[in-house]
């Protein structure tokens, strides 16, 4: 069946450093792909999108580019803040478009 | 616009008893989704609903059940709980976009404890 595959974390990093957290999947078909970010004590926020191949989604510096080649779609930022601390989930929608299958999480630690 | 709402926000419960969670979508949204988030097995799907019809389930047993209003408020029922059953449960609503992707919207969640 499909499934998510990210790296496990914990991703601890100094402020201004580079992020990346790896993401890899596997579906039948072309599924939607998905960031969202948890922080400690509430539910699960939308941070990004893509919908099809070579898309590139983007919200609040952070960014990920829908790879169908790699089955990829890693999750970067240039230079993180203590704020990004969180937990990252990856995920895709499945063939009927109406559940989400997500990875593991990848919790990262940002200090300054 | 008000966001995903879930009550109660945090409940405990002895085995055996069972429990019924609530969740109101965001306004115009009519597809209301359950997950379950556990540190052991992560997310996972528990059901979906539209316009009063579920229309994908997940892998959980019977004991797990759910139903939409004409509001497209939900609710989600677990009967005879078990201690495994203590969790998060995520309450996610979503309106089908132009591109044809759910994009889903989540509420706070509701903690349950099992003891």
């Amino acid at each position: 069946g499909d499934s998510v595959t990210q790296m496990e974390g914990p991703v601890t990093l100094s402020e201004e450093a580079c992020l990346t957290i790896n993401c890899t999947y596997t579906a039948t078909g072309y599924p939607s792909l998905f960031w969202y970010v948890q922080y400690p004590g509430e539910g699960l926020q939308l941070l990004l999108k893509a919908t099809k191949a070579d898309d590139k989604g983007s919200n609040k510096g952070f960014e990920a580019t829908y790879r169908k080649e790699t089955t990829s779609f890693h999750l970067e930022k240039g230079s993180v803040q203590v704020s990004d601390s969180a937990v990252y989930f990856c995920a895709l929608s499945d063939q009927a478009g109406t559940a989400l299958i997500f990875g593991k999480g990848t919790t990262l630690s940002v200090s300054s | 616009k008000a966001g995903v709402t879930q009550t109660p926000r945090y409940l405990i419960k002895t085995r055996g008893q069972q429990v019924t969670l609530s969740c109101s979508p965001i306004s115009g949204h009519r597809s209301v989704s359950w997950y379950q988030q556990t540190p052991g097995q992560g997310l996972q799907f528990l059901f979906e609903y539209f316009s009063e019809t579920q229309r994908n389930k997940g892998n959980f047993p019977g004991r797990f059940s759910g139903r939409q209003f004409s509001n497209s408020r939900s609710e989600m029922n677990v009967s005879t709980l078990e201690l495994g059953d203590s969790a998060l449960y995520l309450c996610a609503s979503s309106l089908f976009g132009v591109t044809g992707s759910y994009e889903q919207y989540f509420g706070p969640g509701t903690r349950l404890t099992v003891t």
